[in-house]
């Protein structure tokens, strides 16, 4: 049931760019997407609720294929503060907010 | 405005030994979940509470574990007896009635069961 996320790892050069999947074996009703600084409580990037919906955070961008039951969170030109690990989640019922198996981004510089 | 409290940031104990964890939501959300992450399985979901009411403890492994929330301002999760399978961060997480899923998460309690 819990959302799948790839790759696990990426390491980037900054300014490279980078993508990061997240699919999922049910209906995803909604989709939103975290960050967690090492040692920190994930924060908040954005959610997307509706299908083919984009949304832009900074450089930080995402997408949304409610057919294909899929979300990507894009990253451009990143910087060093973007290192960290990056989780989507996703709502599966009522009030019901389970999340992904996080993918472990280091940007160096 | 202050977020989500935990306490205690961190706790070591001993095999057997119960343990408390507690959070303070941000005031004026309505729910609560209770969080274990691990490096093996990431963020799990543990329980669930929608107006102090439990809504889904499926995710709570065992019945070790339980979780309480006596009122809108105060959850606790507790297990007893702990094991050493049970080390990990345990977040507490907040959200408004509108359902929006933002969360926001407490800075976690790091538990170690030697």
């Amino acid at each position: 049931q819990q959302p799948v996320q790839s790759p696990q790892a990426v390491i980037l050069r900054e300014g490279e760019d980078a993508v990061i999947n997240c699919s999922s074996s049910k209906a995803l009703y909604s989709v939103h997407w975290y960050r967690q600084k090492h040692g920190e409580a994930p924060v908040f990037l954005m959610i997307l609720l509706k299908g083919g919906e984009q949304k832009g955070h900074e450089k930080i961008s995402a997408s949304f294929n409610e057919k294909k039951q899929q979300s990507s969170l894009y990253l451009t030109a990143s910087q060093l503060s973007y290192s960290g690990t990056y989780f989507c989640g996703t709502r599966v019922e009522t009030y019901k907010y389970i999340f992904g198996t996080g993918t472990r981004l280091k940007v160096l510089a | 405005d202050a977020g989500v409290i935990q306490s205690p940031r961190h706790e070591v104990t001993e095999m057997g030994q119960e343990v408390t964890l507690r959070c303070k939501p941000i005031s004026g959300h309505n729910s609560l979940f209770w969080y274990r992450q691990t490096m093996m399985r990431g963020l799990e979901l543990l329980i669930y509470f929608n107006n102090n009411v439990p809504i889904d403890d499926s995710g709570m492994p065992e019945d070790r574990f339980s979780a309480k929330m006596p009122n809108a301002s105060f959850s606790t999760l507790k297990i007893q007896p702990s094991e050493p399978r049970d080390s990990a961060v345990y977040f507490c997480a907040s959200m408004a009635q509108s359902n929006t899923g933002e969360l926001f998460f407490g800075e976690g309690s790091r538990l170690t069961v030697l």
